[in-house]
């Protein structure tokens, strides 16, 4: 099973980049990395999701080191309705890993 | 707005009653979990549906039915809960059935409150 670990939290501004990374040592061939938003009273969202090297899309950017054992989630120049739990998910289970969360990152972006 | 409804979006109900949350996913997926998110604890993954074919996690109580009768449809059976059981349980779907490469949608969920 591919246990994640990441911070319980952080603190950013407006207009900062925000850095959140997940380590995850034991990750499997098979498995690919998804990182997911949650609100409030609300389900988690997709944001991102990678096998190795870099990924973009419109909302965050996602780095995967060679040794795919950690990732990075990048988010550019956050605003306040960014501040949410951001959750790195690992897994595939018809490798027998269930799809997993971890604690996930508290972020809290101030004015 | 999201391809997965979650009905009810609160429930309060008694040790001794019997409930269902029902969800449903429109968007042709393939694949259908649910998950219990209680306060300060991480997501659990509690059942999943792929194909007709149900995953259990063997951590769950059987208290808790899951019934998938099509892979549009997916329901949660309650008897006889327990207030520890209260908590926001949510339901998600995917294209592939349980694969890494398949994102999880997610519906709003509902919140259970067992007196």
């Amino acid at each position: 099973l591919a246990k994640t670990t990441q911070p319980i939290s952080m603190d950013s501004y407006e207009g900062q980049e925000v850095n959140i990374t997940c380590s995850h040592n034991n990750i499997a061939t098979n498995d690919y990395i998804t990182w997911y938003q949650q609100f409030p009273s609300q389900g988690p969202r997709f944001i991102i999701q990678g096998y190795k090297t870099k990924v973009t899309n419109e909302v965050a950017s996602l780095f995967i080191p060679a040794d795919r054992k950690s990732s990075t989630l990048s988010l550019p120049r956050v605003s306040l309705s960014d501040t949410a739990v951001y959750y790195c998910l690992v897994g595939d289970w018809n490798a027998g890993n269930m799809l997993t969360f971890g604690g996930g990152t508290r972020l809290m972006v101030k004015p | 707005e999201t391809g997965v409804t979650q009905t009810p979006r609160h429930l309060v109900m008694g040790m001794t009653n019997k409930k269902s949350l029902k969800c449903e996913q429109h968007l042709g997926h393939n694949a259908m979990y649910w998950y219990k998110q209680s306060a300060k604890k991480p997501l659990e993954l509690m059942f999943v549906y792929s194909l007709e074919e149900r995953v259990e996690n063997n951590s769950v109580p059987s208290r808790f039915s899951p019934e998938c009768p099509n892979s549009s449809h997916l329901f949660l059976h309650l008897h006889t809960l327990q207030p520890e059981d209260s908590a926001l349980y949510l339901c998600a779907s995917s294209q592939d059935p349980g694969r890494g490469s398949s994102p999880l949608h997610f519906g709003n969920g509902t919140r259970l409150t067992v007196t």
